[in-house]
């Protein structure tokens, strides 16, 4: 089974500021790696897979990056919409695993 | 507009089965998707339970495969999760979900059901 790691834990970001988060895999996904967003009492929404693109309706302020163990996501300019916990997950192999979740809040 | 709705018991005692429905509305559960089961313990992450196309193929993860048993009835339009045997580690809330054609991972999601195993 693949482990998926996310730092930081938590984000503070400033209005208007760029957030990134990482995650990291515990071996090679090739292009297998989306991300979710979550807000409380909510379920998950697709952001982001194939490692850089974006689900249907999603912002352009969020965007993809990374390759093999090491991806990133980012959020180009927070607003407070977009307080989440924000989770990685390859799919890779299965069972697809997730990581821990980032949790972004405001400054 | 496709939604996604979970249903059935929110509370299970411990050995016996949970069993829940997720009914599909707005699209054909038969048309090129699978279907699955995610959970998330309260205040934790998230677990992939398993998977199911609308032929009744199926492929359940690896630490849940003793006790799942996943099915789907195209007349209704649903398909359904039972995990037998269940303990306390076993509540959480239940995502149903359709799975991208992209691959195994989730681009809609149910509104998920919180169920708690105690006596």
């Amino acid at each position: 089974e693949i482990a998926m790691t996310q730092s930081p834990d938590t984000l503070s970001v400033s209005p208007g500021e760029r957030a990134t988060l990482s995650c990291r895999a515990s071996q090679s996904l090739s292009s297998n790696l989306a991300w979710y967003q979550q807000k409380s009492g909510q379920a998950p929404r697709l952001l982001i897979y194939g490692v850089s693109i974006r689900a249907t309706g999603i912002s352009a302020r969020f965007s993809g990056s990374g390759s093999g163990t090491e991806f990133t996501l980012t959020i180009s300019s927070l607003q407070s919409a977009d307080v989440a916990v924000y989770y990685c997950q390859q799919y890779n192999n299965w069972p697809g695993t997730f990581g821990q979740g980032t949790k972004v809040e405001i400054k | 507009q496709v939604q996604l709705q979970e249903s059935g018991p929110g509370l299970v005692k411990p050995s016996d089965t949970l069993s829940l429905t997720c009914a599909v509305s707005g699209y054909y559960i038969s048309s090129s998707n699978w279907w699955g089961w995610i959970r998330q313990p309260p205040g934790k992450g998230l677990e992939w339970i398993g998977y199911i196309y609308y032929t009744g193929s199926s492929n359940y993860n690896p630490s849940l495969q003793r006790r799942v048993t996943m099915s789907v009835d195209t007349s209704k339009n649903q398909f359904s999760l039972k995990l037998s045997s269940v303990t306390a580690v076993d509540t959480a809330v239940y995502y149903c979900a359709r799975i991208s054609n992209a691959g195994v991972l989730v681009d809609l999601w149910g509104q998920g059901t919180l169920v708690t195993v105690s006596s």
